[in-house]
């Protein structure tokens, strides 16, 4: 079975400031790594993704996160934070099922508060 | 493109009622899903589909049904709305190949008295 593990409920940084949302996975085989993003009262909207390839993945809004094949992680990051920032955050890993179906397991997610 | 709907926006049910909640998509997807979305659990897939006439189930299917007529539709069903179902649900779809991101709705927010 494969489960994601977003170990933060809740992320405090100033603006400006770095910003780093964790999450470690577990699958068999492959993973298959996702960065969603959700604003209040709305659907998750598609961040990032690694398949293969480079570590470092760039995606939507300045955020990149790094794959770490060892330490089984996935963390989200941005350079400098913006207040515009502030949203939950889910990190997500797939694996092929029968049928060929992309199941996708969500972290609990991380609340996200970028202070002015 | 209207992307994915997903209607209605709000819901109140009684126990042991009935009700079908209505997705669609416009994008000519062939995965379509329903998730849950429940404090500090994350979402949780409830049932799938591949292509039309094709359904599965995934991590918690118990008291609700799908069924995909069309590409276009995918709508759930339950059967006899309990209050643990209270919940805000997503429907989400995309492309079969290459693990590709998912679309969501804007999701239904359910409460069962």
């Amino acid at each position: 079975a494969q489960s994601v593990a977003q170990p933060e409920d809740q992320v405090n940084v100033a603006e400006g400031n770095p910003l780093t949302v964790k999450c470690t996975y577990s699958v068999s085989g492959n993973p298959y790594l996702f960065w969603y993003v959700q604003y209040p009262n709305r659907g998750l909207q598609f961040l990032l993704k690694y398949i293969t390839g480079d570590n470092l993945v760039k995606g939507s809004y300045g955020f990149e996160a790094e794959f770490n094949k060892s330490q089984t992680s996935f963390h989200l990051k941005k350079p400098s934070a913006l207040v515009s920032d502030s949203a939950l955050y889910f990190c997500a890993v797939s694996a092929i099922s029968s049928g060929s179906a992309r199941q996708l397991t969500f972290g609990s997610g991380t609340q996200l508060t970028v202070l002015p | 493109n209207a992307g994915v709907t997903q209607t209605p926006k709000f819901q109140v049910l009684k126990t042991g009622q009935s009700m079908t909640l209505q997705c669609a998509q416009d994008m000519n997807h062939e995965y379509m899903s329903w998730y849950r979305q429940d404090p500090g659990m994350g979402l949780r897939l409830i049932h799938y589909s591949v292509g039309a006439g094709i359904t599965d189930q995934g991590e918690v299917p118990n008291g609700y049904n799908v069924s995909r007529s069309t590409t276009e539709d995918f709508p759930l069903r339950l059967l006899s709305a309990a209050p643990s179902q209270t919940s805000v649900y997503f429907c989400a779809s995309s492309r079969l190949a290459n693990f590709p991101e998912q679309y969501f709705g804007p999701g239904t927010r359910l409460t069962v008295t």
